[in-house]
């Protein structure tokens, strides 16, 4: 298996413009998790899913994050606008069964917001 | 809440040193836990994981032991390679709760 598969690597964009971060987790796998990591908090967990459907969106830092995902292989993050404050590496990560107990992380998309 | 606290780095050893790592849980019940490592450039995967007390987590040499009565999973291994240098994040499985700690950055000189 060719493993969590997150596009684009890096992302450059200017304030206010609307940017979509991209996921295909692993084949087979029924968990999606969206987290976000900085130097000052570390990683945060911001959505996760099971059977494509949101169970924790707590972690979400306001109405310009949305996520979504449509069906078992495909996930998007969305951030609009866009502010220098979300410059981050984003990881998406999946798991297998009713427990989210192994996660396996993508290679994360660096976002810098200009 | 649950949550999970690791010693800050960063961390800095010469080749075949000994390495030790806290980490600390807070919980009611049983948790699982986990030590993830993320090298450079890459994301986390998992290292160890251990799911009941005094179960003892091992791989590419590093070892972890569920403490209980402690609340504590410190990992170790007994000689660092300069390949080991990485960060290194304590996680807690409750439920449907998971938790990462704030990572430990781990160089290791040659």
């Amino acid at each position: 298996d060719a493993g969590v598969i997150q596009s684009p690597r890096h992302e450059v964009t200017e304030m206010g413009q609307e940017v979509t971060l991209r996921c295909k987790p692993i084949s087979g796998h029924n968990s999606l998790f969206w987290y976000r990591q900085t130097m000052m908090r570390g990683l945060e967990l911001l959505i996760y899913f099971n059977n494509n459907v949101p169970i924790d969106d707590s972690g979400m830092p306001e109405d310009r994050f949305s996520a979504k995902m449509p069906n078992a292989s495909f996930s998007t993050l969305k951030i609009q606008p866009s502010e220098p404050r979300d410059s981050a590496v984003y990881f998406c990560a999946s798991s297998f069964g009713p427990s989210l107990d192994i996660q396996y992380f993508g290679a994360g998309t660096r976002l810098s917001v200009l | 809440g649950d949550s999970v606290t690791q010693m800050e780095g960063p961390v800095t050893l010469s080749e075949e040193a000994f390495l030790t790592i806290n980490c600390t849980y807070t919980a009611t019940g049983y948790p699982s836990l986990f030590w993830y490592v993320q090298y450079p450039g890459e994301g986390l995967q998992l290292l160890l994981k251990a799911t009941k007390a005094d179960d003892k987590g091992s791989n590419k040499g590093f070892e972890a032991t569920y403490r209980k009565e402690t609340t504590s999973f410190h990992l170790e291994k007994g000689s660092v390679q300069v390949s080991d240098s990485a960060v290194y994040f304590c996680a807690l499985n409750h439920g449907n709760q998971f938790y990462f700690g704030t990572g430990t950055s781990l160089t290791v000189i040659p």
